[in-house]
């Protein structure tokens, strides 16, 4: 069984660009969730999907956002870069409520210069 | 709400040395308890759980107990080697249900 895939592995990004980060959760996973973590620091919880739809949100702005597809796949959009978006960002998954556990993928590696 | 709240590292130990990283929590009842290992350079990976109070955990020589006495999940490991070196994170669902909430993480270096 494939685990949680994620795509790109390493990525590097002007300052104002815009980022599209993906996930693919195991299959039979329906939920999704994002989390950012930066250098030395803890998780940051982002997003949340679970059938489609997004069912919450952390505490970051706007220019963050996503959708979950109808195969439960996953995109991580981030628009207008800034140097403190330099992180890696985490997708996970979890069949039904995530109470159980999640499934983490490797992460993508962000950096803004 | 619910939360846990982890030992602030770094924890630095010679190899065959013990280990404790503490874990306490809030939560409304008793759910599951989790902990999780980030190796350098990688995602999280579960490294054990427990589903209700008084359950041990184990897995890779790593064990915790989940304690509703003193609202603890320490976790332990008789005999660290080098490849332990990784963050540690504990986490719980909170209080929604549906999502886990995490500690702040407690980074581990053994030296040989």
């Amino acid at each position: 069984e494939a685990g949680v895939t994620q795509s790109p592995t390493h990525l590097i990004k002007t300052r104002g660009q815009q980022v599209t980060l993906r996930c693919s959760p195991i299959s039979g996973h329906t939920s999704v969730y994002w989390y950012q973590q930066a250098l030395g620091l803890g998780l940051q919880f982002l997003l949340w999907y679970d059938e489609g739809e997004e069912r919450n949100r952390g505490n970051f702005p706007p220019r963050f956002s996503g959708r979950q597809f109808p195969n439960y796949s996953s995109e991580l959009n981030v628009n207008a870069l800034e140097l403190e978006d330099s992180a890696l960002y985490l997708c996970a998954s979890s069949r039904g409520t995530g109470a159980n556990g999640y499934t983490f993928g490797s992460g993508t590696r962000l950096t803004v210069v | 709400g619910n939360s846990v709240t982890q030992m602030e590292g770094p924890v630095t130990l010679s190899e065959e040395a013990f280990l404790t990283i503490n874990c306490t929590y809030t939560a409304t009842g008793y759910p599951s308890l989790f902990w999780y290992v980030q190796y350098p350079g990688e995602g999280l990976q579960l490294l054990l759980k427990a589903t209700k109070a008084d359950d041990k955990g184990s897995n890779k020589g790593f064990e915790a107990t989940y304690r509703k006495e003193t609202t603890s999940f320490h976790l332990e490991k008789g005999s660290v080697q080098v490849s332990d070196s990784a963050v540690y994170f504990c986490a719980l669902p909170g209080d929604a249900g549906n999502m886990l909430t995490f500690g702040g993480g407690t980074r581990l270096m053994v030296k040989p």
